[in-house]
């Protein structure tokens, strides 16, 4: 069974702050890491797909970070606003049958 | 708009209906997945297709049906459901599978009464 975990589940933070939040998978087998952002009553958002271990992403405040040999990504926020309010999902996805399974999600409030 | 698109967006059925869920994408994608998602649970996987080939079936009851008739659509097919499969099921697509950014469809609220 392939667990893939987030904390913390939830979070709230004051506009301005910066955060992080934690994914842990599996390290064997590793294919590639995703990262979405999922806003109340949207889709989910591709922000990140990492494959190399060390790899860092950056998309604005956004950024990832990976580490496939110990099992972990960090996403990190700086600079928090409201519209940054939204449940954040990692995914991992293994070189053995390439599925992509998802953790429960860390959901992010920040308040003006 | 993510270039996947779902339908319908509710339904409500009796457990002795049949209905279908439709996706389609024209993203050019040769990969389609459907989840569910219930409360308080991640987004589970159900059925992977991998250029319209059926590549897996996550332990999912016969009630629940896939079909994949080209790469553009996906349809899942409901018979005889409980009301605990009562879930968003979303559809999703990627270019290849595991690899490359999921685009997701906005999912279909199912509630079965």
């Amino acid at each position: 069974i392939l667990n893939v975990e987030q904390s913390p589940q939830s979070l709230h933070v004051q506009e301005g702050d910066s955060t992080n939040f934690t994914c842990s998978f599996p390290s064997s087998n590793f294919y590639a890491l995703h990262w979405y952002r999922w806003e109340t009553a949207k889709s989910p958002e591709a922000l990140f797909v990492m494959t190399l271990n060390g790899d860092e992403k950056k998309k604005g405040r956004i950024s990832a970070t990976l580490n496939t040999k110990e099992g972990y990504s960090y996403l990190y926020i700086k600079g928090s606003q409201p519209e940054d309010s939204a449940t954040y999902l990692c995914a991992f996805s293994s070189s053995n049958t390439g599925k992509l399974i998802f953790g429960q999600g860390t959901t992010l409030q920040v308040k003006p | 708009e993510t270039g996947v698109t779902q339908t319908p967006r509710h339904l409500v059925m009796g457990m002795t209906n049949k209905k279908s869920l439709k996706c389609e994408q024209h993203l050019g994608h040769n990969a389609m997945y459907w989840y569910k998602q219930s409360a308080k649970k991640p987004l589970e996987l159900m059925f992977v297709y991998s250029l319209e080939e059926r590549v897996e079936n996550n332990s999912v009851p016969s009630r629940f049906s896939p079909e994949c008739p080209n790469s553009s659509h996906l349809f899942l097919h409901l018979h005889t459901l409980q009301p605990e499969d009562s879930a968003l099921y979303l559809c999703a697509s990627s270019q290849e599978r595991g690899l490359t950014e999921a685009f997701f469809g906005q999912g279909t609220r199912l509630t079965v009464v």
